[in-house]
């Protein structure tokens, strides 16, 4: 069964305390990991795609990498409007399409 | 606007009645998917529509929940004789891309839903 285990559930830092969250993945086959950011009573917003192993991509003070068998999304100096929850999913080779999430990492920062 | 509709925002039924949820997807979106979100946990897949035709609905947890998509674009979800259980945010998704392309999916702000 193809699962997805975020780390840590929750994560307080202080205004410019970088950090990073683990997303760990076991699947059949990975088509494309995905970061996603998530506000209170909002939908998920899309951050990132992965495909393969050794990529990286970044926008502003985030950071995504990916290995075989996990993801970080890194946090460089956060600021207090980075609070949010964030969400990682996999895509799985043969399911068309549908994402299978982890329960994400509730970050908050503080001033 | 341009991002994915969703309506109503909130709806309050009670045990056994039926409900309908309505998605508006991004224009011009091929695929679109159905989600559920219990509290404090990720998305759950329900089902998945390319154009009319729904080529996924593993996830629908009963033959309580049915969902249509006839013209390619709109989508309705539908849960008949409500339960408690089913209380829970309801999220559609859409994209750009065909069933086996890693086009991101684009979320709408989800209706919640609460049974009484």
């Amino acid at each position: 069964e193809d699962q997805v285990t975020q780390s840590p559930e929750a994560l307080r830092l202080q205004e410019g305390e970088s950090s990073s969250l683990n997303c760990s993945y076991t699947v059949s086959g990975l088509r494309g990991l995905f970061w996603y950011r998530q506000d209170p009573g909002k939908g998920p917003e899309f951050l990132f795609t992965l495909y393969s192993a050794g990529e990286e991509k970044e926008k502003e003070r985030l950071k995504a990498t990916l290995t075989k068998k996990e993801s970080f999304l890194h946090i460089t100096a956060p600021k207090p409007e980075d609070s949010a929850t964030y969400l990682c999913a996999v895509q799985v080779t043969g399911t068309a399409s549908k994402l299978t999430f982890g329960t994400g990492t509730r970050l908050q920062v503080t001033l | 606007g341009a991002g994915v509709s969703q309506s109503p925002r909130y709806k309050v039924a009670k045990r056994g009645q039926d409900v309908a949820l309505r998605c508006d997807p991004i224009s011009g979106h091929v695929s679109l998917f159905w989600y559920q979100q219990a509290l404090g946990q990720g998305p759950e897949f329900l089902t998945y529509f390319q154009n009319e035709a729904q080529l996924d609905k593993s996830g629908l947890p009963s033959d309580r929940f049915f969902a249509e998509r006839p013209e390619g674009s709109v989508s309705t979800l539908k849960i008949q004789r409500t339960q408690q259980e089913d209380s829970a945010v309801y999220l559609c998704a859409s994209s750009a891309g065909t069933g086996h392309s890693n086009q991101p999916q684009h979320f709408g702000d989800g209706t919640r839903l609460s049974i009484l």
